[in-house]
């Protein structure tokens, strides 16, 4: 089945502690997006990618990083420079300009 | 600056009424707009979506939105609400010619009581 998949479902992160947050779309989508998700805020935009190699800075994308090497593949990196990182993330991904379809999101915790 | 307006945080409805949910955009062309949905800790499913044509769309789960250009509002309805509708609705906007750049709004609580 197509779709886009998000791993892991919960991740715990050490306060100076980088971590990868994984995204996989087999629905052969050129346009791959990061979102950051906190109650009564939205989705807040963090990066997105229009096609392999290229990427642009979202509207919260301090603390973050991203790397867009193979269609399919869109990690999202939470740096220690992000200060306060708990949050639900949910990644999207779309044929540029149609509807996004979503991941089962990945609940970030800092411990 | 542009931006996505949902301006109801909270809605409460009794099962069996009517519900409409407000969007409102601005840009200075009309955007491509969306509404989804989302379930407690899921991912977002899209209901609906207007590029152009009919101003009136229908889509999944019987709801309807309509497209007003001159009050730049995409208003989500359905004539008869579910107790399984209780969930977060988002209304969301792609620029065209901006870099398909996806916002979303601040997403409405509904609450439907039996």
């Amino acid at each position: 089945d197509g779709g886009i998949t998000q791993s892991p479902k919960y991740l715990f992160r050490k306060e100076g502690q980088n971590v990868t947050l994984s995204c996989e779309q087999n629905l052969n989508h050129d346009a791959m997006y990061w979102y950051r998700q906190d109650p009564g805020q939205g989705l807040r935009l963090i990066y997105y990618s229009q096609i392999v190699n290229d990427f642009q800075k979202g509207d919260i994308a301090e603390g973050y990083s991203v790397s867009r090497e193979k269609k399919e593949s869109f990690p999202l990196t939470v740096t220690s420079a992000q200060k306060n990182p708990t949050a639900f993330y949910l990644c999207a991904s779309s044929i540029g300009g149609g509807h996004a379809f979503f991941g089962q999101g990945t609940r970030l915790t800092v411990v | 600056a542009q931006s996505v307006t949902q301006p109801d945080i909270h809605i409460t409805v009794s099962e069996g009424a009517s519900l409409e949910l407000r969007c409102n955009y601005s840009y200075g062309a009309t955007p491509y707009l969306f509404w989804y949905v989302q379930s407690p800790g899921q991912g977002l499913q899209l209901l609906l979506k207007y590029f152009s044509g009919d101003t009136l769309v229908q889509g999944i789960k019987g709801f309807e939105a309509e497209f007003k250009r001159s009050q730049s509002s995409f208003n989500l309805r359905k004539p008869s609400v579910h107790w399984s509708d209780a969930a977060e609705y988002f209304c969301a906007v792609v620029l065209t010619g901006g870099g398909n750049k996806l916002t979303f709004g601040t997403g409405t609580q509904l609450k439907v009581e039996l």
